[in-house]
């Protein structure tokens, strides 16, 4: 089973600032299968990533995903105020579909 | 436009089970594969249980293996989840969660989402 661990636990940066999420998974990952997506409070989850840096429909170009084997990032190049939330990253392509711990990302 | 309407939570004490149901529309329902995904109060995400589109193959992770059970009627457009044996620790906020590709296969990402039902095991 992929365990996979996101850093940092909370971010806090400012509107206007690069944010950058890290996702690294227990074993290789195969053929790039890492999503990300955002959960508002109150919200179901969204996909914002998948093949680990296709954008899902309608999702801003300031969100970009990068990575493959092992080790993962989302980017958000500069922070809108709706970009505050908190990010999962998910595996899948094999029988289980684990999720990272997340990443909060709030306002300095 | 696709709807995920999840329903059949509520207060169960522990040790008793619940089915949970949900209602998808506005897609080719058993062209897909469906999850359910679970968040307990406070906490991350937890994948629960998977299903092909055929319901052919069924995926379940570890804390629901041998408790819960996930099935889907493509006549009807529902996908289930019974849970049995529940614990206080499956109390959750459970959401259905539809698979991206059209092939049915279970191995994609998720790319819509209900609004959750909620699951509270407590004497």
């Amino acid at each position: 089973e992929i365990v996979l661990t996101q850093s940092p636990g909370t971010l806090s940066l400012s509107p206007g600032e690069r944010a950058t999420l890290s996702c690294r998974a227990g074993q290789n990952v195969s053929g790039k299968n890492l999503a990300w997506y955002q959960q508002k409070p109150g919200q179901a989850p969204r996909l914002l990533i998948y093949g680990a840096s296709s954008r899902a429909t309608g999702i801003p170009d300031r969100f970009s995903g990068s990575g493959s084997g092992t080790d993962f990032t989302l980017t958000i190049s500069r922070l809108e105020p709706e970009d505050f939330a908190v990010y999962y990253c998910q595996q899948y392509g094999s029988s289980l579909a684990p999720f990272g711990g997340g990443t909060k990302v709030e306002i300095k | 436009e696709v709807q995920l309407l999840e329903s059949g939570g509520g207060l169960v004490q522990p040790g008793g089970s619940l089915r949970l149901s949900c209602a998808a529309s506005g897609f080719t329902f058993s062209s897909y594969a469906m999850s359910w995904v679970r968040q307990a109060p406070g906490k991350g995400l937890e994948w629960v249980s998977g299903i092909s589109g055929s319901a052919g193959s069924t995926y379940y992770a570890d804390s629901a293996k041998g408790r819960f059970t996930i099935s889907r009627d493509n006549f009807k457009n529902t996908l289930h989840l019974q849970m049995n044996s529940l614990r206080a620790e499956d109390t959750a906020l459970y959401y259905c969660v539809k698979v991206a590709d059209s092939s049915g296969y279970w191995g994609y990402h998720f790319d819509n989402w209900g609004q959750g039902t909620l699951v509270t095991v407590s004497s």
